[in-house]
């Protein structure tokens, strides 16, 4: 299986901040990484597919980018909205793996 | 807007079964593969299980092969979970998802709200 891990597990940061959240995978996936961001009690959000196409209706502060196993989720201003638990997921094999997650908190 | 509503969900005993069922609307259903994926309280993403758009081919989570099998029926637009030989870590809430190769390159694009299934005696 595909072990993904994500760092940091957890940041603090303030409405304006540039966050990058980085996820690496224990082999290659080609560019078959997604991002998810998951409010509490809500289901999972899909932000960003084929590593780097963000999906319809998803602000452009949010941009994807690597290949290979190493990845990244930028957020180039932090938003009152975006905080939440991002999650990256690979889905170039079965069985689909997600990372362990990064809950974005409010300094 | 394309909709999924997962029910289903409650209450069951170790060793019992249970069936999830996930109700699709606003989309062509049968265009699309179907997965299920859990999280248990305060707990990450897990992917179970996956049915291809036919229903002819499926993979499973080495967590839940052998107990879980997931089934669909296009012409009630509807995916389900049987779930057997229930234990408490199987206790999560448990969502519906879409995927396609052609559609968002296979990833999970539209969920449903999730269905909460507690495992207890």
């Amino acid at each position: 299986d595909i072990l993904l891990t994500q760092s940091p597990s957890f940041l603090s940061a303030s409405i304006g901040d540039r966050v990058t959240i980085t996820c690496r995978a224990s082999q290659g996936i080609s560019r078959h990484l997604a991002w998810y961001q998951q409010k509490q009690g809500k289901a999972p959000k899909l932000l960003i597919y084929t590593t780097s196409t963000l999906q319809s209706g998803v602000p452009s502060r949010f941009s994807g980018s690597g290949s290979g196993t190493e990845f990244t989720l930028t957020i180039s201003s932090l938003q009152p909205e975006d905080f939440a638990t991002y999650y990256c997921q690979q889905y170039n094999v079965y069985p689909r793996t997600f990372g362990p997650g990064t809950k974005v908190d409010i300094k | 807007q394309e909709h999924l509503v997962e029910s289903g969900g409650g209450v069951v005993q170790p060793g019992r079964s249970l069936r999830l069922s996930c109700e699709a609307s606003k989309f062509r259903f049968k265009d699309y593969g179907m997965n299920w994926v859990r999280q248990a309280a305060g707990k990450g993403l897990e992917w179970l299980a996956i049915i291809s758009y036919d229903g002819r081919s499926n993979y499973y989570a080495d967590s839940v092969k052998g107990r879980f099998t997931i089934s669909r029926d296009n012409s009630k637009r509807t995916l389900y979970l049987q779930m057997n030989s229930l234990r408490p870590e199987d206790t999560a809430v448990y969502f519906c998802t879409r995927s396609s190769p052609l559609d968002h390159d296979d990833a999970f694009d539209v969920w449903g709200q999730g269905t909460m299934v507690t495992v207890s005696s």
